[in-house]
């Protein structure tokens, strides 16, 4: 059972514009929830993160945006940046562990 | 210090022959986890340690796997008569002992059973 839903499995920007991905999830023990980027043959870097105590985390360009009623997380990068292609996956870890569960991950392409 | 370092970071192994990872967190990091990930999928846990004490493994860590983390430092992660199911990216990462901060990823060991 997938606890951590990407559903998308591709998106394509155009270079200055908004990109949001998303992510769901359905245990609802979830209070800390992070995005990585991944580039091929690499292993995924950290992006930002959220405890469920808030429902924004800013940092610069990336934003991520938490619905705890909706089970439903997002990142919005602004603005989109070729150098932004990659995977990005998220992921949650709940109190009383410390390992993550991940999505599947979506494929950004920014378009130049 | 540059980060988590991984080595090898490709090998290609023959079916049934033993296979053994290394992993070198960062320094001051006294958590180190290993995770796996196949194509199409987000990593997926497999162990992770406080220090030298082994605290979690997932259900996907077989009997022909083992970890160790020796006085805390570096770790090793070993695959007994590999198959060719076993072939997938391994992952080590590190952290702090915070709650709630993020884990740091190396850049993976490719694994191929032949």
């Amino acid at each position: 059972d997938q606890q951590v839903k990407q559903n998308s499995p591709s998106l394509s920007v155009q270079e200055g514009r908004i990109s949001i991905l998303n992510c769901d999830y359905t245990n609802s023990m979830f209070d800390y929830f992070l995005w990585y980027k991944k580039y091929p043959a690499e292993g995924p870097t950290f992006l930002i993160s959220i405890s469920s105590i808030k429902d924004k985390n800013e940092d610069g360009r990336f934003t991520v945006f938490l619905n705890k009623s909706a089970k439903h997380l997002s990142l919005h990068i602004v603005p989109s940046q070729p150098g932004d292609s990659a995977v990005y996956f998220c992921a949650a870890s709940w109190p009383g562990t410390y390992k993550y569960i991940f999505g599947t991950g979506t494929r950004l392409k920014v378009l130049a | 210090d540059t980060g988590v370092s991984q080595d090898p970071r490709h090998k290609i192994t023959k079916r049934g022959q033993n296979v053994t990872f290394r992993c070198d967190p960062i320094s001051e990091h006294n958590r180190l986890y290993w995770y796996r990930q196949t194509l199409g999928q987000g990593p997926e846990f497999l162990t992770y340690f406080q220090n030298e004490a082994q605290l979690e493994k997932s259900r996907l860590l077989s009997d022909r796997f083992s970890a160790e983390r020796p006085k805390g430092s570096f770790s090793t992660l070993e695959i007994q008569r590999t198959e060719q199911g076993d072939s997938a990216m391994y992952l080590c990462a590190s952290s702090s002992t915070l709650r709630n901060t993020e884990a740091f990823f190396g850049q993976g060991t490719r694994l191929t059973v032949v």
